[in-house]
């Protein structure tokens, strides 16, 4: 069980619109950085958007991060057939004092 | 541009101690800024946070591994390296290594290595 919760599964059809949840806590996404990562089968995790809504050098516009509370969402938009991976949200947990992932989202493109 | 390079045995017996060595290149690890991370994945599950280390030597371990786990820097090999003792099945798993920034997101990843864990 993660300390983080996402929905195991999403999809959605080239050029959509997709939104994925993560829920946490005010140990963990209320009071701390909301990081998301992309894992493409077979290969390492990505970081695609940092400090809740930061993306890296390199990563689309297409990806953008928002937080409130203790919820925190990615949303892709312009889906692309690329896209077709894992999501993972992550962030500080105070009360645990370490780093906390969701249980990842795969996300289908149609 | 910073790679990292997991390198270590493949299949460990029970009860044993897990080695693993990751290799930083393209950034020195005593420059400071970043923590030194481990990371591992489940077969087919998601992603667990082992714990990290400072170019100091200051460490923050996951407290469910805690009692097992120790994760070493070695600034003028420049790498790090972690060491889980008694591992069991539940240990087998994709280890690894990450950049995190002091913010701690993970912004450079090493490609992983499989450790098994069986006899």
């Amino acid at each position: 069980q993660s300390v983080l919760t996402q929905p195991p599964s999403a999809s959605g059809t080239p050029g959509q619109r997709v939104t994925i949840s993560c829920s946490g806590s005010s140990s963990n996404i209320e009071g701390n950085f909301v990081f998301w990562y992309q894992q493409l089968p077979g290969t390492a995790p990505k970081l695609l958007i940092y400090k809740n809504n930061q993306r890296p050098s390199g990563v689309p516009e297409r990806f953008s991060g928002s937080k409130s509370g203790t919820s925190a969402s990615l949303a892709i938009s312009g889906l692309r057939s690329e896209d077709e991976a894992e999501y993972y949200c992550a962030a500080w947990d105070d009360s645990l004092s370490g780093v906390v992932f969701g249980g990842g989202t795969k996300l289908t493109v149609l | 541009q910073v790679q990292l390079q997991e390198s270590g045995p493949g299949l460990v017996e029970p009860s044993q101690t897990l080695s693993l060595t990751c290799t930083v290149s393209g950034g020195s690890i005593s420059s400071g800024g970043y923590y030194w991370s481990w990371i591992r994945q489940h077969p087919g599950k998601g992603l667990e946070w082992i714990g990290y280390i400072y170019f100091s030597g200051s460490t923050y371990y996951n407290p469910s591994l805690k009692s097992r786990l120790t994760i070493s820097v070695d600034t003028s090999t420049n790498q790090f390296s972690l060491k889980l003792t008694s591992v069991t099945a539940a240990d087998t798993a994709v280890y690894y290594c990450a950049r995190a920034a002091l913010t701690q997101e993970f912004d450079y990843w090493g490609q992983g290595t499989l450790v098994t864990v069986s006899s």
